[in-house]
C-alpha cells in the first residue's frame, strides 16, 4: 500500500541515549517533513525537505538533525535524548503544491518516551 | 509568524446532529487544509480548500480567505466522527502551521 511508514511505533529511551526514527515514502513526493505533537497541542514542525539533498530547520528543530540522501527516506535523528523531547511524532509527505495530486499524507506515528 | 486559532476547543454532540467547526488564521494564505485525527492517531487528510467550497459526503468546507477563515461542516454526525479536526495554513516551502484543534466526541 502506498503511503508513509514510519519505525518504530513505541519507543523508551533514557536521557543522554540518540536515537534514529526512520521514515519512508514510496509516492515520489518531493516534500518530506517531521512534526512532534505534545499533548493539547497541535503539531510543531522539527525539519523539512524539498528535495534529496535540502533539509532546512522548522519552528523547533533543537537536539533533532536530519539528512535526505534519498527521495524516499527522511530520518529524524535524536543526538542526545531528553524527557522534553517526550511526544509524538509524524512524518509525512507531499508533492508540491498546485500539482494534480497535491496533499499531504502522514505516518502513524513514533510514540516516544524519555525517562 | 502565522497564527491558526480554533474554535471551539471541544465538542460533544449526540449521533445525527450537526455541527460548525471554525479556524481563524492571522494572514493572508493560499493554502488551508482539514485534517482528521482518529482515536488511534493516525492523521486523514480531509480537505485541500485555499478558497471556495468543497463537498466530501458529510462534511464540506468553505474558506473566506479575504476574512481568514474557514469551516468544517459535519452533517448528520457519527461516533466515527470523533476525534480531533485540525486546521493547517501553508507558513511558506510548505511548512504547515497548526492549530489547536477541535476535539469532537460524539456519543450513540
Amino acid at each position: 500500500n502506498a503511503g508513509v511508514t514510519q519505525t518504530p511505533k513505541f519507543q523508551v529511551l533514557k536521557t543522554g541515549q540518540s536515537m534514529t526514527l526512520q521514515c519512508a515514502q514510496d509516492m515520489n513526493h518531493e516534500y518530506m517533513s517531521w512534526y512532534r505533537q505534545d499533548p493539547g497541542m497541535g503539531l510543531r514542525l522539527i525539519h523539512y525537505s524539498v528535495g534529496a539533498g535540502i533539509t532546512d530547520q522548522g519552528e523547533v528543530p533543537n537536539g533533532y538533525n536530519v539528512s535526505r540522501s534519498t527521495t524516499e527516506d527522511f530520518p529524524l535523528r535524536l543526538l542526545s535524548a531528553a524527557p522534553s523531547q517526550t511526544s509524538v511524532y509524524f512524518c509525512a509527505s507531499s508533492s508540491p503544491r498546485g500539482t494534480s495530486n497535491y496533499g499531504y499524507t502522514f505516518g502513524s506515528g513514533t510514540r516516544l518516551t524519555v525517562v | 509568524g502565522i497564527q491558526v486559532e480554533q474554535s471551539p476547543p471541544d465538542l460533544i454532540l449526540q449521533e445525527g446532529a450537526n455541527s460548525t467547526l471554525r479556524c481563524n488564521f492571522s494572514d493572508s494564505v493560499n493554502n488551508l487544509q482539514w485534517f482528521h485525527q482518529n482515536p488511534w492517531g493516525q492523521l486523514i487528510n480531509l480537505f485541500y480548500i485555499p478558497s471556495g467550497t468543497k463537498q466530501n459526503g458529510r462534511l464540506s468546507a468553505t474558506t473566506v480567505a479575504t476574512e481568514r477563515y474557514s469551516l468544517l461542516y459535519i452533517s448528520s454526525s457519527q461516533t466515527t466522527d470523533s476525534g480531533v479536526y485540525f486546521c493547517a495554513v501553508d507558513g511558506g516551502f510548505q511548512k504547515l502551521v497548526f492549530g489547536t484543534g477541535t476535539r469532537l466526541l460524539v456519543s450513540p
